[in-house]
């Protein structure tokens, strides 16, 4: 059984960098094709693709966040690190952990939501 | 990178069949086969319905089904439930080495 769940603080102040923990279990990171990232969703809007990291260390990158991210994998813990960096209360939103493999989110974790305000 | 386009809201009678379109470019839907789609309840985590166009997930209701033509990509539901109302979104790999998803779509049964 496939599981993921994402820990982190739920309240941020502005500039700062935030920090959240996807622990994962029922597979693992060294299965060729599978990978793991984040999305997250403003509250009452639509789902954003943040990053994502793979088997063989590929990553990919929201664009537009590129310079504010970084994804990082301990697969010995079952773990996966994503940090945002200068947060702006536009970040507020529920961030999801996923598992992808052949390019779909086949597993959810339950969200977590983070609130940046000063 | 654009969000593909979806309709905002999207209603049917139980019983009924709808279609949710999903609008992209050349970079996304148009060049790759990797579009799924989501159904997400309020306040809970969304679902995989759909992966590679068209295929469904074990234990998915064969009454969800997805194509694609040109840049656009389709979610059909058929035999429409009560407890089809919730939005649905698109996503699709792009060019742009990630992935971009729909604007998403209320579904409302009547």
């Amino acid at each position: 059984q496939i599981t993921l769940k994402e820990s982190g603080p739920t309240l941020v102040k502005p500039t700062q960098t935030l920090t959240l923990t996807c622990t994962f279990s029922g597979f693992s990171l060294n299965t060729s094709g599978v990978g793991v990232g984040w999305i997250r969703q403003p509250p009452g809007k639509a789902l954003e693709c943040l990053a994502l990291i793979y088997w063989n260390d590929e990553e990919t990158h929201n664009p537009s966040l590129k310079n504010r991210l970084t994804i990082n994998k301990d697969t010995s813990r079952m773990q996966v690190v994503l940090k945002l960096a200068n947060l702006d209360p536009a970040d507020t939103a529920t961030y999801y952990c996923v598992y992808d493999e052949t390019s779909a989110f086949h597993y959810w974790g339950q969200g977590t939501l983070v609130t940046v305000s000063s | 990178q654009s969000a593909l386009t979806q309709p905002a809201s999207v209603s049917g009678s139980p019983g009924q069949s709808i279609t949710i379109s999903c609008t992209g470019t050349s970079s996304d839907i148009g060049l790759y086969n990797y579009v799924s789609w989501y159904q997400q309840h309020p306040g809970r985590a969304p679902k995989l319905i759909i992966y590679d166009v068209s295929h469904r997930p074990s234990g998915v209701s064969d009454r969800f089904s997805g194509s694609k033509s040109g840049n656009t990509a389709s979610l059909t539901i058929s035999g429409l439930q009560a407890e089809d109302e919730a939005d649905y979104y698109c996503t699709s790999y792009s060019t742009s080495s990630t992935f971009v998803f729909g604007t998403g779509t209320k579904v409302t049964v009547l």
